[in-house]
């Protein structure tokens, strides 16, 4: 079955460590997101890619980084830099853009200890 | 900007109770509306789209959403809500066709009690 992976479903962190949280997909879509979810606050987009080795900045990309090398990944670095990384992160991807609706990931849980 | 404003935090249903969540967007246009759900600990699930046309839209699970321009708002309804529909919902909106993604509003947690 075609779908999203989000791996790990758990993660831990120590302060000042860089760490890569993963998204794969095999729907074949073109555009793929990655938001960051924090209680009481919603969905707030990252990073964005709406074609293979190309990529935009969300509205809090600041202590993110990217890359999109092939169709179906497109994982996220969460750099030291990022001053509160703790968070619920969501990948999701869609055929050609947001019309199309998303698909999401199960997401990936980080906790820096 | 565009924004989408979900006013209630948390809402609580008795089983087998009507239901509406309430979705409040600022655009000064007519934008693309999304109503999506997360089940606790899961990714989101979309659950009806709006875009042009009829103001009613239909969806899956049998929920149902209403855009009225005069008031800003799309909200999602359901005429009788079951004890698997308790979740957090998520109000969506983009701005226009060649907008890059989604913004979400914070979210309404729908408990539902017997």
């Amino acid at each position: 079955d075609g779908g999203i992976t989000q791996s790990p479903k758990y993660l831990f962190r120590k302060e000042g460590q860089n760490v890569t949280l993963s998204c794969e997909q095999n729907l074949n879509h073109d555009a793929m997101y990655w938001y960051r979810q924090d209680p009481g606050q919603g969905l707030r987009l990252i990073y964005y890619s709406q074609i293979v080795n190309d990529f935009q900045k969300g509205d809090i990309a600041e202590g993110y980084s990217v890359s999109r090398e092939k169709k179906e990944s497109f994982p996220l670095t969460v750099t030291s830099a990022q001053k509160n990384p703790t968070a619920f992160y969501l990948c999701a991807s869609s055929p050609d853009g947001p019309l199309s609706g998303y698909t999401f990931g199960s997401g990936t849980r980080l906790t820096v200890v | 900007a565009q924004s989408v404003t979900q006013p209630d935090i948390h809402i609580t249903v008795s089983e087998g109770a009507s239901l509406e969540l309430r979705c409040n967007y600022s655009y000064g246009a007519t934008p693309y509306l999304f109503w999506y759900v997360q089940s606790p600990g899961q990714g989101l699930q979309l659950l009806l789209k709006y875009f042009s046309g009829d103001t009613l839209v239909q969806g899956i699970k049998g929920f149902e959403a209403e855009f009225k321009r005069s008031q800003s708002s799309f909200n999602l309804r359901k005429p009788s809500v079951h004890w698997s529909d308790a979740a957090e919902y998520f109000c969506a909106v983009l701005a226009n066709q060649a907008g890059t993604a989604l913004i979400f509003g914070k979210g309404t947690t729908l408990s539902v009690s017997s």
